[in-house]
């Protein structure tokens, strides 16, 4: 089982629509959150963490389910420049590296 | 205020030859880490240096690979005898201390073994 698992995708949405994606990660230790956004062939950037008590940024919503180990981001009225892969990554307790899952893609269309 | 900073950005080595990449981490950044991207794949961590200091290789492949980060100069990761299994994006990152949330990705270095 891979530590941090994401759907692959792609999701395939039109300008101005509101998209989720969903992580599940398996190590109960993580203790810290994020998603990063990689736009093709280039660096992973971080978008935002995640905290137990959900956060927002502009139109990017983060929550997470501990109990569920479950990790979920909302992008709502989705423009062009938001086509990109969304990264869900964790850090364990203890531990710096990063455990990156695969990535959802977005294609957002006009 | 320079990013992270990695080269070359692409490298193309033959079968056998040897690799090495180098990564200038940001200023005031005395943490570096290497992550591996393969093709269609997660990042992979592979490494976590402090200057003069491996803290974690958990991720590196047990031969062939090897990483530094000497006082002066950037870190290096370095790949001998090179297979096609090691085509990928290599990515540096780094950051100010150890506890740090953030960790702030270079350009990554494309290598490609022909």
């Amino acid at each position: 089982r891979k530590e941090v698992e994401q759907d692959p995708g792609p999701f395939n949405v039109p300008e101005g629509a509101t998209v989720a994606f969903n992580c599940t990660y398996s190590n109960s230790a993580s203790q810290s959150f994020f998603w990063y956004r990689q736009d093709c062939r280039k660096e992973p950037k971080l978008l935002m963490s995640v905290y137990s008590s959900g956060n927002e940024d502009g139109r990017f919503t983060a929550q997470l389910n501990r109990a569920s180990q479950y990790i979920s981001l909302l992008i709502r009225d989705s423009k062009l420049s938001d086509s990109a892969t969304y990264l869900c990554v964790v850090k364990e307790t203890g531990f710096q590296k990063l455990v990156f899952g695969t990535g959802t893609r977005l294609l957002v269309s006009p | 205020n320079a990013g992270v900073m990695q080269n070359p950005r692409h490298l193309v080595r033959r079968r056998g030859q040897e690799a090495r990449l180098r990564c200038s981490p940001m200023k005031g950044h005395s943490h570096v880490y290497w992550y591996r991207q393969l093709p269609e794949e997660g990042l992979k961590f592979m490494v976590y240096l402090q200057k003069e200091n491996i803290i974690d290789e958990s991720g590196m492949p047990k031969e062939r690979f090897s990483a530094e980060f000497p006082k002066e100069g950037p870190s290096i990761l370095r790949i001998q005898q090179v297979v096609r299994g090691d085509s990928a994006a290599y990515f540096c990152a780094s950051s100010k201390t150890g506890d740090s949330y953030e960790q702030y990705f270079g350009p990554g270095t494309r290598l490609t073994v022909t």
